[in-house]
């Protein structure tokens, strides 16, 4: 089982909709929690952290469900620029300080006019 | 203010050469590390680093080889090419304190082995 698991997409979606993103991670001691955003042939770039009580930045909302091992992204509103891999990223050892970035294999989003 | 910086962008080599990817980064960061990414597999870590002088393996070390003898950078090197490694490689960075979770990534090097 990856450390990190995503449904690769693609997602193809109108502009306008709404559109969630799940993710599961594979170990429990695990305490910090990420989403990237890769567009095609560019490096990743941090969109936003998730914090356990969930949290929300403009049109975007990530959760977080310890229990369930659990994480995801929600984006309301699509735009065309939103087009772009998520990374859903996982802090590998449970440790703040020096722990290894796993990385999901990325899901696609394309929105459409 | 360049941040994290790769050379080169592109480099094609032949089955058995050996050559190193640059990496430098300018934020006084201690922890580096080098990812490789392929279609359907995500970023895989390769080598990382917590401190000059200090590397460890990461998730596919087998044909590289790192080396940290200053903050600022971090090589990779590609001992003896091969096709399986043929793939886009990141090197990134991050910080201490409120900026430690946050990777900063060069832009990446593309690399072929024919």
């Amino acid at each position: 089982r990856k450390e990190v698991e995503q449904d690769p997409g693609p997602f193809n979606v109108p502009e306008g909709a709404t559109v969630a993103f799940n993710c599961t991670y594979s170990n429990s001691a695990s305490q910090s929690f990420f989403w990237y955003r890769q567009d095609c042939r560019k490096e990743p770039k941090l969109l936003m952290s998730v914090y356990s009580s969930g949290n929300e930045d403009g049109r975007f909302t990530a959760q977080l469900n310890r229990a369930s091992q659990y994480i995801s992204l929600l984006i309301r509103d699509s735009k065309l620029s939103d087009s772009a891999t998520y990374l859903c990223v996982v802090n590998g050892d449970g440790s703040g300080n020096t722990g290894k970035l796993i990385f999901g294999q990325g899901t696609t989003l394309q929105v459409k006019p | 203010n360049a941040g994290v910086t790769q050379t080169p962008k592109f480099q094609v080599l032949k089955t058995g050469q050996s050559m190193t990817l640059q990496c430098a980064q300018d934020m006084n960061h201690e922890y580096m590390s080098w990812y490789r990414q392929d279609p359907g597999m995500g970023l895989r870590l390769i080598h990382y680093s917590v401190g000059a002088g200090i590397t460890d393996q990461g998730e596919v070390p087998n044909g590289y080889n790192v080396s940290r003898s200053t903050t600022e950078d971090f090589p990779l090197r590609l001992l003896s090419a091969a096709p399986s490694q043929t793939s886009v490689y990141f090197c990134a960075s991050r910080g201490q304190g409120e900026a430690k979770n946050i990777q900063y990534f060069g832009a990446g090097t593309r690399l072929s082995v024919l």
